[in-house]
């Protein structure tokens, strides 16, 4: 089974700018969740989709969003970039039972490596 | 609100010996879920081994073997015969209610590994 998937591996974007970031889950995964990693911060939770509705969100500014498709592809954007959004974004999927209990273990993809200049 | 702490920034261990990263956690949700993961240099979290708040039984996967012990809030990974290839970040990660009374991950600031030949 292939593991979650990143688009694209790096991207250099300038201030001011917007970006998107894309994120395919682990075939049957149906929550998607999205996190910064930086030097200075860490890894640090951004939001959770499931069924295409943001179920939680972490401390970030309105700039940060996402949004969640109906084969559980997710996309994250981030508009007038910053140069402390310099990060790594990793997005993490997860299985959902169909009971409706969420599994614990979320799997990791590559990440996306974001340079703002 | 949900803490994670990694107090060894680095360690150094020789090939085929056994190593344990130390991790402490606090929280007041009863129900929560313990994580480590591998990030090698390429950026990706590997996830190692998972402990949830109510097993009774430490956790192992293969060489990785979870060290619980929930009276002092401690989760230490223990590797067993250290591989060349164990050398990475590990992070220690707790899945916990947040404010918003919604579950997410909380990284602690991760060990650095690396294993000496």
């Amino acid at each position: 089974k292939a593991g979650v998937t990143q688009t694209p591996r790096y991207l250099i974007k300038t201030r001011g700018q917007q970006v998107t970031l894309s994120c395919s889950p682990i075939s049957g995964h149906r929550s998607v969740s999205w996190y910064q990693q930086t030097p200075g911060q860490g890894l640090q939770f951004l939001f959770e989709y499931f069924s295409e509705t943001q179920r939680n969100k972490g401390n970030f500014p309105g700039r940060f969003s996402g949004r969640q498709f109906s084969n559980s592809r997710s996309e994250m954007n981030v508009s007038t970039l910053e140069l402390g959004d310099s990060a790594l974004y990793l997005c993490a999927s997860s299985l959902v039972h169909s009971s409706g209990r969420f599994q614990e273990t979320q799997y990791f993809g590559p990440g996306t490596r974001l340079l703002v200049l | 609100a949900q803490k994670i702490t990694q107090t060894q920034p680095g360690m150094f261990v020789q090939e085929k010996e056994a190593v344990t990263l130390d991790c402490t956690y606090d929280t007041s949700d009863p129900s929560y879920g313990l994580f480590w993961y591998k990030q090698p240099s390429s950026g990706e979290m590997i996830f190692l081994i998972y402990q949830g708040s109510y097993d009774q039984q430490n956790a192992t996967e293969g060489r990785y073997s979870l060290n619980f012990q929930k009276a002092r809030k401690s989760a230490n990974l223990v590797i067993s015969a250290s591989q060349l290839g164990d050398s990475a970040m590990y992070f220690c990660a707790m899945r916990a209610l947040m404010d918003t009374g919604r579950r997410a991950l909380t990284f602690g600031s991760g060990t650095r590994l690396q294993v000496q030949p």
